[in-house]
């Protein structure tokens, strides 16, 4: 069946620190790919997406990339905030069944 | 500002009784969902409904209900059947159709049931 599977937590970065979260997923055809944000009590706000292989999103300085012969989407930014210490979720959306699936989410913690 | 919302944000309930959770949205979407969301864990789904006055199980319905009678409105019953209802619950939303797909989610409804 489908799935997302994402490195676990959780991560601990210096300010300014690189960042990479890891995510790969088994799907039949060809799913949309998602990171969503959470941060702490709130509920999740779409950070990026991806609709097709080779496909890049972006935004806030976090990039992903759709990488099907790798079946990976993983999460990087270049140099990170104490502001993006949150819980990160990778996703993805099949038309066929028309719902979200989520991998467990990795908490990110960053210190000045 | 178009939106969803969840309310209460906390709630809580002595164990054996029903409660119903709120979520509203204004962003004339037609589909929308529930997910409950455990410490550590990634989002479970709950039930879904891609039309109004029609709805879906997911993942984990046991021990919960819905309605969908407006389009703007789907609440979720947490019943005296569902064995570990405290968790955090999150409502979601999204335009019909194959072409759209990114989900906009509530703030959350925390329950704890004692």
């Amino acid at each position: 069946g489908n799935s997302v599977t994402q490195m676990e937590g959780p991560v601990t970065l210096s300010e300014e620190a690189f960042l990479t979260i890891n995510c790969t997923y088994t799907a039949t055809g060809y799913p949309s790919l998602f990171w969503y944000v959470q941060y702490p009590g709130e509920g999740l706000q779409l950070l990026l997406k991806a609709t097709k292989a080779d496909d890049k999103g972006s935004n806030k300085g976090f990039e992903a990339t759709y990488r099907k012969e790798t079946t990976s989407f993983h999460l990087e930014k270049g140099s990170v905030q104490v502001s993006d210490s949150a819980v990160y979720f990778c996703a993805l959306f099949y038309n066929q069944g028309g719902k979200l699936i989520f991998g467990q989410g990795t908490e990110l913690s960053v210190k000045p | 500002d178009g939106g969803i919302t969840q309310s209460p944000k906390y709630l809580f309930r002595k164990e054996g009784q029903n409660v119903t959770l709120s979520c509203e949205q204004n962003l004339n979407h037609d589909a929308m969902y529930w997910y409950r969301q455990d410490p550590g864990q990634g989002l479970r789904l709950i039930y879904y409904s891609q039309i109004v006055n029609d709805f879906q199980k997911g993942d984990i319905a046991e021990g919960y209900s819905v309605s969908r009678e407006k389009k703007e409105s789907f609440p979720l019953t947490v019943t005296s059947a569902q064995k570990n209802p405290t968790a955090f619950y999150l409502c979601a939303s999204k335009e019909g159709g194959p072409l759209y797909n990114e989900q906009f989610f509530g703030p959350g409804t925390r329950l704890t049931v004692l």
